[in-house]
C-alpha cells in the first residue's frame, strides 16, 4: 500500500513552454502533498505544500507564478512549470500525506524535466 | 526556522560491517519528529527509520538503529552488516510533531552518500 505515482517519469520541453507533471496517490487519499525540487547530488528543496482545494503554499524563493499548483482532488496534485528555461531543469518529487493514520509522508518516483 | 546538518558528504564502508551517519539538527521546538531516508540510484525516497522526539528509546529497524540525543540535538544512523544493495544517499529530516501550517514538512540536510565495498 501507500504508493504514490508520478507522471510523466522524464520530459523533455522546449524553452518557453509549459509542462505539466501530475502526482497521484494511489491506494490512499492525500489532503496534503508536497512538491520538492532536487539537483543531482544535492538535497530536496521544499518548493510548495499542496491542499486539496485551497491554495497551495509556496515557500520563501518559490515563484507561484512560475510554478502552478493544483490540487484538484484527494488523490491528484499537479505541478505545471509555465514558460519553462533551461534553469528549469530539475528533478521534481511530490510526496503524499494519507488524511488519517500515518505520520510519514510517501514519495513519488520523481519526473526528470530537462528544457532545451 | 529549523535546520538539518549532515556533516558528512560521503562515507564507505565494507560489506558486513558496521557505519554510523551523522545528523545534527536546529529547532526551538519540543515535539517533532526525525526521519532516515535512503535514496538509492532509482532516485525513490525510501523511509529507512522515523523518531519521534518525544520518545527517549532509540528506533531500531532490523539492521538500522539511531542515537538520538535531544540535548545535543543529534541523531545518528547506525547500519549493522551493510550489505551492498545499503549503497545510497541518505538523508536525515526533520518535521513538526504538532498540526499547523507546517505540520507534515520535511526539512532536509545535504546528503551523505554511502559506498559499500565488497
Amino acid at each position: 500500500g501507500a504508493v504514490v505515482s508520478q507522471h510523466p517519469s522524464r520530459v523533455i520541453c522546449k524553452s518557453g513552454t509549459s509542462v505539466k507533471i501530475e502526482c497521484r496517490s494511489l491506494d490512499f487519499q492525500a489532503t496534503t502533498m508536497f512538491w520538492y525540487r532536487q539537483f543531482p547530488k544535492q538535497s530536496l528543496m521544499l518548493m510548495a505544500t499542496s491542499n486539496e482545494g485551497s491554495k497551495a503554499t509556496y515557500e520563501q524563493g518559490v515563484e507561484k507564478d512560475k510554478f502552478l499548483i493544483n490540487h484538484a482532488s484527494l488523490t491528484l496534485s499537479t505541478l505545471t512549470v509555465t514558460s519553462a528555461h533551461p534553469e528549469d531543469s530539475s528533478f521534481y518529487i511530490c510526496s503524499a500525506r494519507p488524511v488519517q493514520g500515518q505520520r510519514e509522508q510517501y514519495f513519488g518516483p520523481g519526473t526528470r524535466l530537462t528544457v532545451t | 526556522a529549523q535546520t538539518v546538518t549532515q556533516s558528512q558528504p560521503e562515507m564507505s564502508v565494507q560489506e558486513a560491517e558496521t557505519v554510523t551517519l551523522s545528523c545534527t539538527y536546529d529547532t526551538s521546538e519540543s515535539d517533532y519528529y526525525l526521519f532516515w531516508y535512503k535514496q538509492p540510484p532509482s532516485r525513490q525516497m525510501i523511509l529507512v527509520i522515523r523518531q519521534e522526539a518525544y520518545k527517549q528509546q532509540n528506533a531500531t529497524e532490523n539492521r538500522f538503529s539511531v542515537n538520538f540525543q535531544k540535548a545535543a540535538k543529534s541523531f545518528s544512523l547506525k547500519i549493522s552488516d551493510s550489505q551492498l544493495g545499503d549503497a545510497a544517499m541518505y538523508f536525515c529530516a526533520y518535521s513538526l510533531y504538532a498540526g499547523g501550517t507546517s505540520y507534515g514538512k520535511l526539512t532536509f540536510g545535504q546528503g551523505t552518500i554511502l559506498t559499500v565495498h565488497p
